[in-house]
């Protein structure tokens, strides 16, 4: 079975601090995706990586950024917190097919 | 770019209704299709995919779908439901080529009462 991690549960992080969301996958996949997930909104995509070091920008990028040094582990990265980044955040890695395996994510709750 | 869009936001059925969930997406190209669930206070879920062959896939839980390629849609259904269906469902596509990712719909919740 894939099994896709994600470092925190929940998470409370004041404005203006910088937060690290980490997710680490053991499938191999080189693809890796992080989302948020709002009410009413669905899924939005933020970024993905499909290879070490390569990163692409989703649909909502602004405020935020990744990193990919190990193939297994993908982290999200809120340079400076602020309240409408508050949120539950997905992780998800995908192999040669096209189906995604997802975590069991990070609410983040930013005062 | 790609878009999907789920028809109903919230739909409530009593129990042993038949259940239709809209879902239209907007690409030209081949594309692969997921119904994904999630079950109050659960994880994402894979309900059922369609890559190619049959546009009638089956999926766990007496789910399944149908694509058609002409409407862009592919709609889920459900003979009967259960109160254990609850549950909200999300369509999500992705284009068949390698360096893309899966984009979702806005969700549709389901709410059966017994």
């Amino acid at each position: 079975d894939v099994k896709v991690t994600q470092s925190s549960r929940y998470l409370v992080k004041r404005t203006g601090e910088k937060v690290f969301l980490e997710c680490v996958q053991d499938m191999d996949h080189e693809n890796m995706f992080w989302y948020r997930q709002d009410p009413g909104l669905g899924l939005r995509l933020i970024y993905f990586s499909y290879d070490v070091k390569m990163k692409e920008k989703g649909d909502i990028p602004e405020g935020y950024s990744v990193s990919r040094e190990k193939k297994e582990r993908f982290s999200l990265i809120l340079e400076s917190a602020s309240t409408n980044q508050t949120s539950m955040y997905l992780c998800a890695s995908r192999g040669d097919t096209y189906e995604q395996y997802f975590g069991p994510g990070t609410r983040l709750t930013v005062t | 770019a790609q878009s999907v869009s789920q028809h109903n936001h919230h739909v409530i059925l009593s129990e042993a209704a038949s259940l239709e969930l809209g879902c239209n997406y907007s690409y030209g190209g081949t594309v692969n299709l997921f119904w994904y669930v999630q079950y109050p206070g659960q994880h994402l879920q894979l309900l059922l995919k369609y890559f190619s062959g049959d546009p009638l896939v089956k999926g766990i839980k007496g789910f399944e779908a149908e694509f058609i390629k002409s409407k862009f849609s592919f709609n889920l259904r459900k003979p009967s439901v259960q109160w254990s269906d609850t549950a909200e469902y999300f369509c999500a596509v992705t284009a068949n080529q390698a360096g893309t990712a899966l984009i979702f719909g806005k969700g549709t919740t389901l709410s059966v009462s017994s």
